[in-house]
Formats: structure tokens, C-alpha cells, sequence
């Protein structure tokens, strides 16, 4: 059973336009969100995370939503450059039995064409 | 400050053998825990480790172990290796209690 599900397998975009990238969730148990970044060959990176008392956070170009009576976040990047192509992960984890495992996504792949 | 290491980066091994993969955390990070990154499945979590206890332990078969030093470096154990263990393996590194974890570059496993 996925508790985290990211249905768009790929996105592309173009240079300068918003990227909108989704993430459903089934556990209502989880409290805390998160977005990576991924590069080819590389470990994933940590872009921005929402704690569930909020529904909005900003960080520069990158605005994370939680609309949790939907069990839905999204990722918006704008503008969106070349240099933001790569997988996007959404994780997922709760402090239930004292660990903070999180749970991802598959990811979605976007591309950015100039 | 330096960060998540893996070694070795790339392994190559032949069904039926064990591999032992290693993971050097960020001074001063207590968590490790591991992940499996396998095409169209995302990252699935092996286990989490704690100074040095399993705090916690994915869906995955008794093949996969891991254990913790007291330096908080980790090893991750697969024995009798099959074709679907073939996978960009990942350890993640983490201050105690908190949830962004820092994650390595991987080490790709390639079972024949």
C-alpha cells in the first residue's frame, strides 16, 4: 500500500513558467513533509519542507502547500530554470513509535526547457 | 563540515554472494538509516539506526541487515544476493529527532 503517492511520473516545462509538481497522501498520522531533489547520479537533496500546523511555506523560488482535508501537497518552483531538471521526491513522516522514518514518493522527473 | 560518505560507489557481484555496504555520517549526526532506490519505485526504507539500536525496520526480507558503530557509522549487510537486489542503494544521516536527513551519493549494486 503507498501512503505516498506522486501520480505524474514526468512534467515538463518551460523556461520562466511555474512548476507545479503534486503529492497525495493516505496516513493521516503524518504531521511533517518534505520535498528532494535529485540529480542523476547523486543522493537527493533536501529543497523545502511544511510542518502540518501550517498550509503554506516559502523559500525563495520554491512554495511548498498542504491542504490536509485533501491529504494533498504540491511543489511550485517559479520560475522555473534548466538547472531545476531532475527527479523531485515528496517524503513524508510522523513521531509515531519514536522514529522518524519517512516514507517517499516515486518522483516526478522534470524538465525545464530553455 | 564534510558530508554523507559512501563506499564503495559502484559494486558489482554475481547471485548467491553477500556484499557489505558502508556509510559515514555527518560528524556530529546520530541517525543513519538506509534506503533502496529501484527504477519506477522511489526510495523504500531498509532501516534506521540510532547509536547504534535499530530504531526502526522497512518491509524488506531478513536478507537485508545494517548495524551502527559507536562512531555512528553504519554498515548494511545483503546476503545471498538475487537479481532484483540491483538497486542505487542510499544512507541518509540525520541529528537525533530531527527529519531532514542528508543523504549520500549511493552505492550502485549490480547483481548478475
Amino acid at each position: 500500500d503507498q501512503q505516498v503517492k506522486q501520480n505524474s511520473p514526468s512534467l515538463s516545462v518551460q523556461e520562466g513558467r511555474i512548476s507545479i509538481l503534486n503529492c497525495d497522501y493516505t496516513n493521516s498520522m503524518f504531521d511533517y513533509f518534505l520535498w528532494y531533489k535529485k540529480y542523476p547520479a547523486e543522493g537527493p537533496t533536501f529543497l523545502i519542507s511544511i510542518s502540518s500546523i501550517k498550509d503554506k511555506n516559502e523559500d525563495g523560488r520554491f512554495t511548498v502547500f498542504l491542504n490536509k482535508s485533501a491529504k494533498h501537497l504540491s511543489l511550485h518552483i517559479v520560475p522555473s530554470q534548466p538547472g531545476d531538471s531532475a527527479v523531485y521526491f515528496c517524503a513524508a513522516s510522523y513521531a509515531g513509535a519514536g522514529s522518524y522514518q519517512l516514507t517517499f514518493g516515486k518522483g516526478t522527473k522534470l524538465s525545464v526547457i530553455p | 563540515k564534510a558530508g554523507v560518505t559512501q563506499t564503495p560507489r559502484y559494486l558489482i557481484k554475481t547471485r548467491g554472494q553477500q556484499v557489505t555496504l558502508s556509510c559515514s555520517p555527518i560528524s556530529g549526526h546520530r541517525s543513519v538509516s538506509w534506503y533502496q532506490q529501484t527504477p519506477g519505485q522511489g526510495l523504500q526504507f531498509l532501516f534506521e539506526y540510532f547509536s547504534e539500536t535499530q530504531r526502526n525496520k522497512g518491509n524488506f526480507p531478513g536478507r537485508f541487515s545494517g548495524r551502527q558503530f559507536s562512531n555512528s557509522r553504519s554498515e548494511m549487510n545483503v546476503s545471498t544476493l538475487e537479481l532484483g537486489d540491483s538497486a542505487l542503494y542510499l544512507c541518509a544521516s540525520s541529528l537525533a529527532g530531527v527529519d531532514q536527513r542528508y543523504f549520500g551519493p549511493g552505492t550502485r549494486l549490480t547483481v548478475l
